[in-house]
């Protein structure tokens, strides 16, 4: 079975600090992403990767970074967290198959909340 | 753009019923439609994954039918059951990315 985990499932920060969510996959899957769900608007697509030190910006890219140094591990970074990042944010990964994005798999997900 | 719409927003119904969500999208040309349950503060869990050449995929209770000259989907739930109480999520799959909608939000009452 694959296997997405996410470094935290709740996390509490302050404006203005650096935060760091960490994601792993344990199935050699090419492509990462990130997300953010907030109620009513459902899950935004942040970043995605789809190979090691390859990104690409999502539809809300804004105040936010990533990093994939290693296939297995997707990093999200907050570089000056604000209270309007505070949301639940999901990791997913998936094979390429036949030069498509395949079936997606999702970690647990972080809430984080920014005061 | 593509725009994924699920109606309706939440949907109550007694234990036993046969049940339909909708899944809605404005761009045809799409590869892939992946349904989801979400369970409450949870990730999200696949349930079925329709390829574009396919017209639909069956797991167990859940029945997923994918139209895409209409841009529709339904997942059909037979003999429901207070287990399935989760949000149910529709995904639409562009080039890299999906798109997704906000979800059914079931309630199976015992």
């Amino acid at each position: 079975d694959v296997k997405v985990t996410q470094s935290s499932r709740y996390l509490v920060k302050r404006t203005g600090e650096k935060v760091f969510l960490e994601c792993v996959q344990d199935m050699d899957h090419e492509n990462m992403f990130w997300y953010r769900q907030d109620p009513g608007l459902g899950l935004r697509l942040i970043y995605f990767s789809y190979d090691v030190k390859m990104k690409e910006k999502g539809d809300i890219p804004e105040g936010y970074s990533v990093s994939r140094e290693k296939k297995e591990r997707f990093s999200l970074i907050l570089e000056s967290a604000s209270t309007n990042q505070t949301s639940m944010y999901l990791c997913a990964s998936s094979l390429v198959f036949s030069g498509t994005v395949y079936e997606q798999y999702f970690g647990p997900g972080t809430r984080l909340t920014v005061t | 753009k593509q725009e994924v719409t699920q109606i309706p927003a939440a949907l109550s119904v007694p234990e036993g019923e046969n049940l339909v969500l909708n899944c809605s999208f404005t761009d045809s040309a799409i590869y892939n439609l992946q349904w989801f349950r979400q369970d409450p503060g949870k990730g999200l869990t696949s349930l079925l994954l329709i390829q574009s050449s396919q017209r639909e995929q069956t797991s167990g209770r859940l029945n997923a039918s994918l139209d895409k000259s209409s841009g529709r989907s339904t997942l059909y739930i037979a003999a429901s059951q207070p287990g399935d109480s989760a949000t149910y999520l529709c995904a639409v799959e562009g080039t890299y990315k999906y798109i997704f909608g906000t979800g059914t939000r079931l309630k199976v009452l015992a």
